[in-house]
């Protein structure tokens, strides 16, 4: 049960396009549809952002958006804004019943 | 509203016990699976474990296996998180987590669990 590997951190202007991966040293993620993320502000729960690979729950804004390819799974935040500025965590099943998190990324809003 | 409401934290010396408990409200809660997961100060979040809705079935962390129990009470709303034997590295932030889509769709605000000496 590995942590899946983030970037520490990934930085953008306002109204630029970030991308985060998330990838496994396993065959944890190319053989699972159960791919989801996370943002966390400091202090606070986290938050679901997108769930099955690529789904977002209601509420959840557009600019949020996901995809997955053999072991790396990926999530790209377009356009974005200082509100977006925060942790964000990927998660995937891992087969024998078990779950695993990513080592998570810092976002900042230059 | 769905609600998830930890409580239980504190400090534990090491090889101490504690339970923790999530009250849940605002959703039929023998309907949904249910998580704990926690986060170490300044880490990431790490799965710990998991019941389904009528607790015929669990699964751990290996990290927890054979230290810790999950359990839940349907008639009182209320998931349980029996940890025993516990260790420094057990010190994190622990959170209750609704299994409906993703891992969790909402999420409890915590409790602390300090195991020090």
């Amino acid at each position: 049960q590995s942590a899946l590997t983030q970037p520490a951190s990934v930085s953008g202007s306002p109204g630029q396009s970030i991308t985060i991966s998330c990838t496994a040293t396993s065959s944890d993620l190319a053989n699972y549809r159960l791919v989801s993320w996370y943002q966390q502000y400091p202090g606070k729960a986290p938050k679901l952002i997108i769930y099955d690979i690529n789904k977002r729950p209601s509420g959840v804004s557009d600019r949020f958006s996901a995809s997955k390819s053999g072991n790396t799974a990926s999530l790209t935040i377009s356009g974005l804004q200082s509100e977006d500025e925060g942790d964000y965590h990927c998660c995937s099943y891992a087969g024998r019943d078990t779950y695993v998190f990513g080592t998570g990324t810092k976002v900042t809003v230059l | 509203d769905v609600q998830l409401v930890e409580s239980g934290g504190g400090l534990v010396q090491p090889g101490g016990s504690l339970r923790l408990s999530c009250a849940a409200s605002g959703f039929t809660f023998r309907s949904y699976w249910m998580h704990w997961v926690r986060q170490a100060p300044g880490e990431g979040l790490v799965w710990v474990s998991r019941v389904n809705g009528d607790e015929s079935s669990s699964s751990y962390a290996d990290s927890v296996k054979g230290r810790f129990t999950i359990s839940r009470d349907n008639a009182k709303n209320t998931l349980y998180l029996e940890m025993n034997s516990l260790r420094a590295e057990d010190t994190a932030v622990y959170y209750c987590a609704r299994g409906g889509l993703g891992l969790g769709d909402y999420w409890g605000q915590g409790t602390l669990v300090t195991v020090s000496s």
